[in-house]
């Protein structure tokens, strides 16, 4: 594998279900973050991570949690979501603060 | 609040013609910025990065940044139908780790 890979690339669920999105990035950055894409709207950063240390986080609602358990791997946990939660969930990586950031696949998720 | 304009478009361009792709930020002690290529149910690429004034040219891709006037363009020369796409302005501020990203401008070159 090479680059930033995201499991799974589509997932649909219902209000009540509990789901997680896992990143896993191979080029030894540092940083790691979760972007959300609605249509019509610019990416929204949700969350930062640097050296597996929450350093920035939006205003993002509780039934988001992200987890970082090393420098390598990023989940998203996600429970009670709300249909206006439906959009393109993006994982990111960076080598440091201001460099360039690199994505993956992201995961296409709907709620219903 | 911190904000990243950019014309929505579409902006169509024949083909071998050169495509001018523009963007303003608010922030006026951003460092770092950025040009992603983004297809239609792709995720974004990075196409180009910037940090100082002036034109920085990769191929067929020239940034161009202008810190006093607020304004990053992006130029694509001899374009190509598989240039069509979405591309996004990002501008990282003067502290922190997030980018600000523009809507993007949407890209057709036609045939």
């Amino acid at each position: 594998e090479t680059g930033v890979t995201q499991t799974p690339r589509h997932l649909v669920m219902g209000m009540t279900n509990k789901k997680s999105l896992k990143c896993e990035q191979h080029l030894g950055h540092n940083a790691m973050y979760w972007y959300k894409q609605s249509a019509k709207k610019p990416l929204e950063l949700m969350f930062v991570y640097s050296l597996e240390e929450r350093v920035e986080n939006n205003s993002v609602p509780s039934r988001f949690s992200p987890e970082c358990p090393n420098s390598s791997h990023l989940f998203l946990h996600l429970h009670t979501l709300q249909p206006e939660d439906s959009a393109l969930y993006l994982c990111a990586s960076s080598q440091a603060q201001g460099h360039e950031q690199y994505f993956g696949p992201g995961t296409r998720l709907t709620v219903t | 609040q911190k904000e990243v304009e950019q014309n929505s478009g579409p902006l169509s361009v024949p083909e071998g013609a050169i495509a001018s792709l523009n963007c303003t930020y608010s922030d006026r002690g951003s460092q770092s910025f950025f040009w992603y290529r983004q297809y239609s149910g792709k995720s974004p690429e990075l196409i180009m990065s910037i940090y100082s004034n002036g034109d920085k040219e990769d191929g067929r891709f020239t940034a161009q940044l202008n810190k006093a006037s607020q304004y990053v363009s992006l130029l694509i020369r001899d374009s190509q139908p598989s240039d069509s796409a979405t591309y996004l302005c990002a501008v990282n501020p003067h502290s922190g780790y997030a980018l600000n990203f523009g809507k993007g401008t949407s890209l057709l070159v036609t045939p």
